[in-house]
């Protein structure tokens, strides 16, 4: 069973569209991560949030919106995309973003197939 | 910065055949390894991670790994390998400030009868 739920597992959408992603973690985790995952690739970074606060963004197209509205929840709200967009995307949690006592890497959920239609 | 080598984008294998899957990075400080495994339409789960302490790691459903420091490596092992293994395996490194991953173009693990 995974810890980190992720919905819908799959998403047709067209270019004109606004949907929103969703990830849950009851871990008590306080770093989220969206990953975006290209087919026969490897996870590419997007954003980390870290005790609700976005601490990292690696440069995504502000079509992307990352949201966080508590430490169990991350958003990714989608809009204006384009078909090269079309990936699965991967949510991860760790128990915070600078390493600690306790040394547990990510956590990861079994992602959102998206197609841009 | 970190980046993560592995050679081998494909290992074809027979069931009960061993395995080795290489990785190497390349890091000016040090380093936390992993490896991952992804099966068909899932996410990545943790095989094993190297923290501190034994360079011998020993991970979930059989697998292996032994960190080199100096040969930078973190290669990943198996004595026998079941068709259920079939799947894309990440190598992956974190510094030891940030617990965010660099990680390797992956090897695909092709098992067969």
């Amino acid at each position: 069973d995974t810890e980190v739920t992720q919905t819908p597992k799959h998403l047709v959408m067209g270019m004109t569209n606004k949907k929103s992603l969703k990830c849950e973690q009851h871990m008590g985790h306080r770093a989220m991560y969206w990953y975006k995952q290209k087919a026969k690739k490897p996870p590419e970074l997007m954003f980390v949030y870290s005790y609700e606060k976005l601490s990292i963004n690696e440069s995504v197209p502000s079509r992307f919106s990352p949201e966080c509205p508590n430490s169990s929840l991350l958003n990714l709200h989608l809009h204006a995309l384009q078909p090269e967009d079309s990936a699965l995307y991967l949510c991860a949690s760790s128990q915070d973003l600078t390493w600690g006592a306790t040394n547990q890497p990510q956590h990861f959920g079994d992602g959102t197939r998206l197609s841009i239609l | 910065a970190q980046s993560v080598t592995q050679l081998d984008s494909q290992v074809p294998v027979f069931e009960e055949a061993p395995v080795e899957l290489r990785c190497n990075y390349s890091s000016s400080v040090s380093v936390y390894l992993f490896w991952y495994v992804q099966y068909p339409n899932q996410g990545l789960q943790l095989l094993l991670k190297y923290l501190s302490g034994s360079t011998l790691v020993k991970g979930i459903n059989g697998f292996e790994a032994e960190f080199n420091k100096s040969q930078t490596s973190f290669h990943l092992r198996k004595p026998s390998v079941h068709i259920s293994d079939t799947a894309e395996y990440f190598c992956a490194v974190s510094d030891t400030g940030y617990s965010t991953l660099t990680f390797g173009k992956g090897t695909m693990l092709l098992v067969s009868p």
